[in-house]
């Protein structure tokens, strides 16, 4: 099952905003990656992070790497309305099986115009 | 670079039928491959790993004789869902390990299968 708690679950943000997104796990992680999935597509990945405290920037986004291993945010900055999608988290959790992902439950952004 | 194709994009079949899901990595080697189902506003579900030349690793609770995995080459993972029931419709995703990197996985565009 799942062992990220992604929150939030859903926004709904008007253009221009900043958004804020993050995951918390009780676990160690390794690898951090936020994707980002339109309807009826694949995911897209956004940011990779790899190393503890890594602040990565792509764009108008920003991820980070928690210090403790075991979390990770995404701000979006100025956000437009073809940020809307679906937001996921995941991570490569130590100790866990070749390349296999744990996901976050997804965070649903709503931008209005 | 490191793209993922799937075919097809959207499948409608009867039910009984089987019905084969093909994931290629375009511009790169993978020798490991992920099978992922999705339902509506959901997470993506892991079902299997796919190694090329040997078999496929089923996540707990997926039927391995109903989801048959095929990684014959380093470019090609296929999923063939057999007899195929109202209840398997749902988007199925793969991606897929690029060279030799475990951390970072590439997302195919998504099979949205129908079975009526």
């Amino acid at each position: 099952g799942q062992q990220l708690n992604q929150s939030p679950q859903s926004m709904f943000i008007q253009e221009g905003e900043d958004v804020s997104m993050n995951c918390t796990s009780s676990s160690i992680f390794n690898t951090w990656l936020w994707y980002k999935q339109d309807p009826g597509e694949g995911p897209v990945l956004l940011i990779a992070l790899y190393k503890a405290g890594e602040l990565t920037s792509n764009g108008r986004l920003t991820a980070q790497f928690g210090i403790t291993r075991k979390d990770s945010f995404l701000n979006i900055s100025a956000s437009i309305p073809s940020d809307v999608g679906i937001y996921f988290c995941a991570g490569l959790r130590a100790g866990t099986s070749y390349g296999k992902l744990t996901f976050g439950q997804g965070t649903i952004l709503t931008v209005h115009p | 670079g490191a793209v993922v194709s799937q075919h097809p994009s959207r499948v409608i079949c009867k039910s009984g039928t089987s019905v084969k899901i093909e994931c290629r990595s375009l511009d790169f080697q993978a020798t490991t491959m992920f099978w992922y189902r999705q339902f509506p506003k959901k997470s993506l579900m892991l079902m299997a790993t796919s190694n090329e030349g040997s078999k496929a690793t089923y996540e707990q609770g997926v039927e391995k004789d109903k989801f048959l995995i095929n990684h014959a080459s380093l470019t090609l993972s296929t999923l063939t869902v057999t007899s195929a029931h109202p209840e398997d419709s749902s988007f199925y995703i793969c991606s897929a390990l690029q060279g030799a990197r475990t951390d970072t996985q590439y997302f195919g565009p998504g099979t949205r299968l129908t079975v009526l």
